[in-house]
Order: C-alpha cells, then sequence, then structure tokens
C-alpha cells in the first residue's frame, strides 16, 4: 500500500514561474487536503476537497490553485510563484463520516523559491 | 473559531526522564484533539488522539495524553524518554460537526531534544 505519494520530493523555481504539487492516494479516500509547513507557524491549511470535483479554500489559500477530477489525485499549482510561497507542503487524506478522523500524510515536498 | 497555542517551541530533556508537552485549544464548541510526530525529513505520524469518552488517551510508543475540559488542554506524556523519540510534535483540533471530514487546525510545534 504507497499510501499518500507526493511529488517532486524537492523543486527549486524562480519569481514568477509556474510549477505543479502531485498527490496521489490509493485508500480511496474522499478527503485530500493541502498544507504547508513554515517553521514556528506549524502546518496551515491551503486548500481541501471532500470528493471529485469538489474543492474548498483553507486558511492561506493566495497564490494556489486547486482541482480535483478523480479520488486519487488533488493537485496544487502556483501560477506564479513568489518567495513567500518557499515552504514545505504536505498531502493529507482521509475518509469521511465514521472514518474521518485520521488523517495520513504524504512525505512533503520542499520548495525554494528565489 | 478554533485554535491550538503550544507552549514549548523546544523541549530539551535527558533520555530515561519524563516529559511533558503542554497544549492548549481554544474553542466554544466540543472538539477533537490530535498529537502527531514528524520525525526529520518525514511526513506527519498520528500518536493519539481524543474522540470522546475517558479522558485519559494511550498512543503508540508509550505516549500518553489527558483532555482536560476546564482548562482547555491536552498535554502530552512520556515517563521515559528515549534517543529514538527526538522530533517534533503538533498538537491539533478540530470540530466533530465540520461536515464528515476532518479538517485540522495545528498548532506551531514543539521541537522535542532528547539528549544521552
Amino acid at each position: 500500500n504507497a499510501g499518500v505519494t507526493q511529488t517532486p520530493k524537492f523543486q527549486v523555481l524562480k519569481t514568477g514561474q509556474s510549477m505543479t504539487l502531485q498527490c496521489a492516494q490509493d485508500m480511496n479516500h474522499e478527503y485530500m487536503s493541502w498544507y504547508r509547513q513554515d517553521p514556528g507557524m506549524g502546518l496551515r491549511l491551503i486548500h481541501y476537497s471532500v470528493g471529485a470535483g469538489i474543492t474548498d479554500q483553507g486558511e492561506v489559500p493566495n497564490g494556489y490553485n486547486v482541482s480535483r477530477s478523480t479520488t486519487e489525485d488533488f493537485p496544487l499549482r502556483l501560477l506564479s510563484a513568489a518567495p513567500s510561497q518557499t515552504s514545505v507542503y504536505f498531502c493529507a487524506s482521509s475518509m469521511t463520516g465514521d472514518g474521518a478522523n485520521v488523517l495520513t500524510f504524504g512525505a512533503g515536498s520542499r520548495l525554494t523559491v528565489l | 473559531a478554533q485554535s491550538v497555542t503550544q507552549l514549548d517551541s523546544q523541549v530539551p530533556v535527558f533520555e530515561e526522564a519524563p516529559v511533558e508537552l503542554r497544549c492548549n485549544y481554544s474553542s466554544s464548541v466540543s472538539v477533537y484533539l490530535f498529537w502527531y510526530v514528524q520525525y526529520p525529513n518525514q511526513g506527519l505520524q498520528l500518536l493519539l488522539k481524543y474522540l470522546s469518552g475517558s479522558t485519559l488517551v494511550k498512543g503508540i510508543n508509550g505516549f500518553e495524553a489527558e483532555f482536560n475540559k476546564s482548562q482547555t488542554s491536552f498535554h502530552l506524556r512520556k515517563p521515559s524518554v528515549h534517543i529514538s523519540d527526538t522530533a517534533e510534535y503538533f498538537c491539533a483540533v478540530s470540530h466533530p460537526f465540520s461536515g464528515g471530514y476532518n479538517k485540522l487546525i495545528f498548532g506551531a510545534g514543539t521541537r522535542l531534544a532528547v539528549h544521552p
């Protein structure tokens, strides 16, 4: 069981470039989410999805886009990267309903914007 | 709105000593509470959770936490730590009625450093 797979693990971008962080899960989880982790601030929710075709904003959505065309995949897009988006990004998924209380996290993607 | 405060950013401790990592939350409604651990260069792993029932919750690796509603706290404890417990620990809260999914709000984290 692969769980939650994030790619790439590391990425360096220049200001203004665009890129997509990939997230895939093989557990048939309905709920998927993206967090960013910054020193001294813990993890902050960027966007989340409760199923294919349904997405919503979290605490810090500005500068990021998401879509959910399949249950398995939840990519995070940076359309015009800024140095403030330098961070470690985590994708997490869970069941909904009674199984909703355990999130499974990916290993993270470290992004540096110069 | 919910929020989580982890009262210590770093906790140094000697091996085999007891440790307590403190967590306070604010919420106007009932909550679910969680502790996650992050080992270096890895994702987060669930240590334990409080959903309802007994206020003393036991988790993996010998950790336990106690939910105190009157003090809005959920402190994490271990009676004897090992070098391998060196990691960052995150307290998190969610609203149990948020549409059946788990939108977690995290604290800033506590870095536990266990020294020989």
